[in-house]
């Protein structure tokens, strides 16, 4: 919907494993976006990347790791290192132009015991 | 780097009532600030948007208004209804790259 996808929409792993976040995008938009929300929080923002073969490190990046090998996708892979993996993480893009607004995918729920 | 506050964390208004969202930002050079509602288990949409060479821009019901002297922009949204019943984030980007920071959000309860 709204040309992002993400998958799952809910996801249960054990305490330990890696987890893959899957998110595809087919706007042509440059930059993508991986945010996690917590409650009271708002959205902190984990990674992001303006092209290709390039990303950047958010506010809360420890735990987590990106690629971005393909301009439409931008999979997140939350580590057994991030202590508190347990969030409803979201995926956005926006075009790569100066005060554009993110679209957003409609999230993954990540429950980790 | 930016840091966005907001406030207040939950308003409960009455319907046809108006309700007004503060934020605050710290960095001066930012110049975009953009308004998203997020309803109950979705993705965040954004509602307005209004850029630093603006002091006020209106959408309907919806207006945002932007003071860069107090680096401060609030969110107005009159005759209220109950599908405005949301979390309203508000965020900030800064002068450099695209990386937008958000409010902790608003929870906006709107009574019959």
């Amino acid at each position: 919907d709204g040309g992002i996808t993400q998958s799952p929409k809910y996801l249960f792993r054990k305490e330990g494993q890696n987890v893959t976040l899957s998110c595809e995008q087919n706007l042509n938009h440059d930059a993508m976006y991986w945010y996690r929300q917590d409650p009271g929080q708002g959205l902190r923002l984990i990674y992001y990347s303006q092209i290709v073969n390039d990303f950047q490190k958010g506010d809360i990046a420890e735990g987590y790791s990106v690629s971005r090998e393909k301009k439409e996708s931008f999979p997140l892979t939350v580590t057994s290192a991030q202590k508190n993996p347990t969030a409803f993480y979201l995926c956005a893009s926006s075009p790569d132009r100066a005060n554009s607004p993110l679209h957003f995918g409609n999230g993954t729920r990540l429950t980790v015991t | 780097g930016e840091n966005v506050e907001q406030h207040p964390s939950t308003l409960s208004v009455q319907e046809g009532d108006s309700a007004v969202i503060k934020c605050t930002y710290s960095d001066s050079a930012s110049n975009y600030f953009p308004w998203y509602k997020q309803e109950l288990g979705k993705r965040p949409q954004l509602i307005i948007d209004i850029r630093s060479n603006v002091g006020e821009k209106k959408d309907q019901r919806i207006a945002v208004t932007l003071n860069k002297t107090a680096k401060h922009f609030s969110l107005h949204i009159t005759e209220t209804q109950p599908e405005d019943s949301a979390v309203y984030f508000c965020a900030a980007k800064g002068g450099g790259g695209n990386k937008l920071t958000f409010g902790t959000g608003t929870q906006l309860k709107v009574e019959l």
